[in-house]
């Protein structure tokens, strides 16, 4: 079974200073996609970032972008010049390629402290 | 505007009394899905279906029932069944739910308080 661990369950940084969160799953399949969602306090989940694993360019999206290490199994996240506005729970997910893989597998989290 | 939406944002029950949580989703998504959230803990996956009239048990089913009669609606029903029913519930959907890089979209969850 996949799993997916995030080892950080706290992280702060500076206002505009970088900060990378950390994931790291655990699969035996060749084909599947990483994503990293964010939950504000308004509990309101939103997408944030994807990687298609075949792919091997890691994705950007502005501010945030990602280190794929696919033969490491490490999927962290980079947010630059970061801002008030990116305190929030931060969730590593990973979800298979084939068919039949309708699951999302979630990571346990970690809260993004911004200070200004 | 598309999304989902889930009524009540806050709900109370006694113990002992099922609740029915409601998720409505207009961007014609064919997949919809029911995650629970407890502190320091992921998402873990309650219910999902892939078309109407179908759904399948995730994880964590024991004391939840759904129905899919609508593509548009799923219904989460919390049963007195579960043992510990108190958290937060969100429901998702995605264009499909197998083999795709679609993203799931999510409502703004129900916060579920049983005492």
């Amino acid at each position: 079974a996949q799993t997916v661990t995030q080892s950080q369950p706290e992280m702060s940084v500076q206002e505009a200073e970088t900060v990378t969160l950390s994931c790291t799953y655990d699969t035996s399949e060749s084909d599947y996609y990483l994503f990293w969602y964010k939950q504000p306090p308004s509990r309101q989940m939103i997408l944030v970032i994807r990687q298609e694993a075949y792919k091997q360019q890691n994705a950007t999206e502005n501010r945030f972008s990602v280190n794929f290490q696919k033969a490491a199994k490490s999927f962290s996240l980079k947010i630059s010049d970061s801002q008030l506005g990116d305190a929030a729970m931060y969730f590593c997910a990973y979800r298979s390629g084939y068919t039949g893989g309708f699951k999302t597998i979630f990571g346990a989290g970690t809260r993004l402290f911004v200070k200004a | 505007d598309g999304g989902i939406t889930q009524s009540p944002k806050y709900l109370f029950r006694k113990e002992g009394q099922n609740v029915t949580l409601s998720c409505e989703q207009n961007l014609n998504h064919d997949a919809m899905y029911w995650y629970r959230q407890d502190p320091g803990q992921g998402l873990r996956l309650i219910y999902y279906s892939q078309i109407v009239n179908d759904f399948q048990k995730g994880d964590i089913a024991e004391g939840y029932s759904v129905s899919r009669e609508k593509k548009e609606s799923f219904p989460l029903t919390v049963t007195s069944a579960q043992k510990n029913p108190t958290a937060f519930y969100l429901c998702a959907s995605s264009i499909r739910a197998s083999g795709s890089s679609y993203e799931q979209y999510f409502g703004p969850g129900t916060r579920l308080t049983v005492t």
